[in-house]
């Protein structure tokens, strides 16, 4: 069964930086590209960055780019966002994905003072 | 960014109807590989999105053939064939076409 599990969330003051953690199994983690996407508090879902299987590609979007970081480590199964930079506009759901049709429960990541 | 637009942004329905969602997109989908990557996904309050359709039309593992997709190019229909309590929550579509990857607004179903 396929399982994606977040964790590294939490309260963080603005300009301040927070690294998310998404520990995969059930699936050959190395084999596929992932994703983070966000869900801000009673908004809708939004796309954050995308890495290619082997690590060698990534994308992000326009907001996140130059502060945030996608990285995974094919031997531990785990897919990494390092935050940098902080605004209370990240305040979010982050959640991990395969392909969109697999998701981890989220983690709450709150930016304020 | 494509933009995709659903509509209704509320649907109220009773159990056993049948309803659409909508959902347009400000330009083809259509890959230049042939396939079109438009998804549609549920989020049942308090959790996390589950995959409904993939490809348009194709149904995931798993979910009830009351469930129906279709469309092409910049047009396209979500369906459900009789409402069960179950089905309640938002529905988003998205599509993956062009990047950067992109989410409708969501369409709130609800009990009527």
């Amino acid at each position: 069964e396929v399982q994606l599990v977040e964790s590294g969330g939490g309260l963080v003051q603005p300009g301040r930086s927070m690294k998310l953690s998404c520990a995969a199994s059930g699936f050959t983690f190395s084999n596929y590209g992932m994703a983070w996407v966000r869900q801000a508090p009673t908004k809708g879902l939004e796309w954050v960055a995308t890495i290619s299987y082997d690590g060698s590609s990534t994308y992000y979007r326009d907001s996140v780019k130059g502060r945030f970081t996608i990285s995974r480590d094919n031997a531990k199964s785990t897919l990494y966002l390092q935050m940098n930079s902080l605004r209370s506009e990240d305040t979010a759901t982050y959640y991990c994905t395969r392909g969109f049709a697999y998701w981890g429960q989220g983690t709450l990541v709150t930016v304020s003072s | 960014d494509v933009v995709l637009t659903q509509t209704p942004p509320t649907l109220l329905a009773t159990i056993g109807q049948s309803v659409s969602i909508s959902c347009r997109s400000s330009q083809s989908l259509l890959h230049s590989n042939g396939n079109t990557y438009l998804n549609w996904l549920l989020q049942r309050t308090g959790q996390s999105p589950q995959p409904l359709i993939y490809l348009v039309s194709k149904l995931e593992s798993g979910v009830p053939n009351r469930f129906s997709g279709s469309g092409s190019g910049t047009d396209f229909t979500l369906k459900i064939s009789g409402v069960e309590a179950e089905d309640l929550g938002v529905y988003y579509c998205m599509q993956f076409t062009h990047y950067p990857d992109t989410f409708g607004a969501g369409t709130k179903l609800e009990l009527k």
